[in-house]
C-alpha cells in the first residue's frame, strides 16, 4: 500500500500570505489529523477529521483550517501567515478517529519570511 | 493541566549497549500509549503500542513496559546499532477526546 503522500514538500511564503497543504492519506483510512512540529513546541495538534467531519480541535487559532474531501483525502489553510507559522506540517492518516495509530507522511516544510 | 515528559532530550551510548528511554505522564489516565521513531526531516513511525492492561510487550529488539501505577512508560532498545540512531517520542490519547499527545522526545545516538 502507498503510504501517506503531502504536497508540497517545502514551502517558502512571506508574512499576510496564505497557504494550502494537501495530504493524501493511507487507501481505505478514513481519519487524516494534522499536526505542527517545531524546535521549541515539539509535536502539536491541529485538528482531525473523519469522514469529511471536524472530530477534534487543538489550540491554534482560527487562521487554521481544514477540510476533508469525500475520497478523504485533506487540506489545511493557514490565512495571514506570520513568522511564527515556521514549521513541519505532518499529516497522519488512521482506521480510526481518536487516538489511533497514526500512519504520518514525509510533511511540508513551511518558512515564512 | 496534561503534562507528557519524556526523561532526557539526548541519549549517547555504545553500540550494543541497552538505551532505556523514559516517558512520564501527569493527569492522564490513557487506554494505551505508543512510541514512535523519527529520522530527521521525516514523519514520525509507529513501532509500538502498549495497553495499560499489558505490562509489557516486545518487537525485536524494541521492548515497551508500561506501569500505570507509576505513570510512566519505559522504552528498550537492546544491542543498538548505529541504525538506531533518531527521535523516539512517546504519545498517550487525552482522558477526554482521545486525540493523540506526543512528549518532546528523547534523541539518541548510537556511536559505533
Amino acid at each position: 500500500k502507498a503510504g501517506v503522500t503531502q504536497t508540497p514538500r517545502y514551502l517558502i511564503k512571506t508574512r499576510g500570505q496564505q497557504v494550502t497543504l494537501s495530504c493524501s492519506p493511507i487507501s481505505g483510512h478514513r481519519s487524516v489529523s494534522w499536526y505542527q512540529q517545531t524546535p521549541g513546541q515539539g509535536l502539536q495538534f491541529l485538528f482531525e477529521y473523519f469522514s469529511e467531519t471536524q472530530r477534534n480541535k487543538g489550540n491554534f487559532p482560527g487562521r487554521f483550517s481544514g477540510r476533508q474531501f469525500s475520497n478523504s483525502r485533506s487540506e489545511m489553510n493557514v490565512s495571514t501567515l506570520e513568522l511564527g507559522d515556521s514549521a513541519l506540517y505532518l499529516c497522519a492518516s488512521s482506521l480510526r478517529t481518536g487516538g489511533d495509530t497514526q500512519y504520518f507522511g514525509p510533511g511540508t516544510r513551511l518558512t515564512v519570511l | 493541566s496534561q503534562k507528557i515528559e519524556q526523561n532526557s532530550e539526548a541519549l549517547n551510548i555504545q553500540e550494543g549497549k541497552t538505551a532505556t528511554l523514559t516517558c512520564n505522564y501527569t493527569n492522564y489516565s490513557p487506554a494505551y500509549l505508543q512510541w514512535y521513531r523519527q529520522d530527521p526531516g521525516r514523519g514520525p513511525v509507529f513501532l509500538l503500542l502498549i495497553r495499560e492492561n499489558e505490562k509489557e510487550k516486545r518487537k525485536e529488539r524494541l521492548k515497551v513496559t508500561f506501569d500505570t501505577t507509576l505513570k510512566q512508560s519505559l522504552f528498550h532498545i537492546t544491542a543498538s546499532q548505529p541504525a538506531d540512531s533518531a527521535t523516539y517520542l512517546c504519545a498517550l490519547p487525552a482522558s477526554n477526546d482521545y486525540k493523540l499527545s506526543f512528549g518532546a522526545g528523547t534523541t539518541v545516538t548510537v556511536r559505533a
